[in-house]
């Protein structure tokens, strides 16, 4: 079946523009991570949502980073005022909380690169 | 979650037996052990986890020690496409706390043919 998607794959911007990049998680999957691996670094949590709990947003580096999902399917992760601190691969995950289950196996999908220039 | 140490890099031949070790002393009683792989410019990948018995699955095995302070990621026949970042994490039961995976910096295995 069709894995996480994510889009753009790659994404240049300038200095204080706004950027958008959209996750297309597993159909019926109810948990979605965002994640972001910056050059040389480890992956670094951003963002959660589960189902129509309000998102665990503990992650976010900054007030300029917000993230939407709607329908209990898509997600956009939104940058306002890029920086150049900000270029970094922005990956997607997410996963099926099955009932009597305690953990959960999370599927990223292939990312998008994020360049600020 | 509780803090593991892996060694930064590792080397193998193909077709070699190759374990990965991680170490966990401070593990609490409910952490699950998973383990991640991270081929080149691709996210990361699940490999498998468990929490007190050895587990086998097509991709790995993971041997768990009795004391639960260590575990090692076995994977029975290296082949070129191994080739990557091995994350070992700590993860409590997300009915309790916690819920993303906790990256840290992993062991970088790098397979010759």
């Amino acid at each position: 079946g069709a894995g996480v998607s994510q889009s753009p794959s790659n994404k240049v911007t300038e200095k204080g523009k706004d950027v958008e990049l959209r996750c297309d998680p597993i159909s019926g999957h109810t948990a979605l991570y965002w994640y972001r691996q910056s050059l040389g670094q480890g992956l670094e949590f951003l963002i959660y949502f589960q189902g129509n709990s309000a998102p665990d947003k503990s992650g976010l580096p900054s007030d300029r980073f917000s993230a939407e999902r709607t329908g209990g399917s898509v997600s956009t992760l939104t940058i306002q005022r890029t920086q150049q601190e900000d270029s970094a691969v922005y990956l997607c995950a997410s996963s099926s909380r099955g009932a009597g289950g305690f953990t959960d196996t999370q599927y990223f999908g292939p990312g998008t690169r994020l360049t600020v220039l | 979650d509780a803090k593991t140490t892996q060694p930064n890099s590792m080397e193998s031949n193909e077709e070699e037996p190759v374990h990965l070790p991680c170490n966990h002393s401070t593990i609490s009683g409910t952490d699950y052990i998973h383990w991640y792989r991270q081929l080149p410019s691709q996210g990361p990948e699940y490999v498998i986890h468990g929490l007190t018995s050895n587990v086998n699955n097509r991709m790995a095995s993971l041997a768990i020690a009795e004391d639960r302070k260590s575990s090692t990621l076995i994977l029975h026949r290296a082949t070129l496409r191994d080739a990557a970042v091995y994350y070992c994490i700590l993860r409590g039961p997300y009915n309790q706390a916690g819920t993303a995976l906790i990256f840290g910096k992993g062991t970088t295995l790098s397979v010759s043919s």
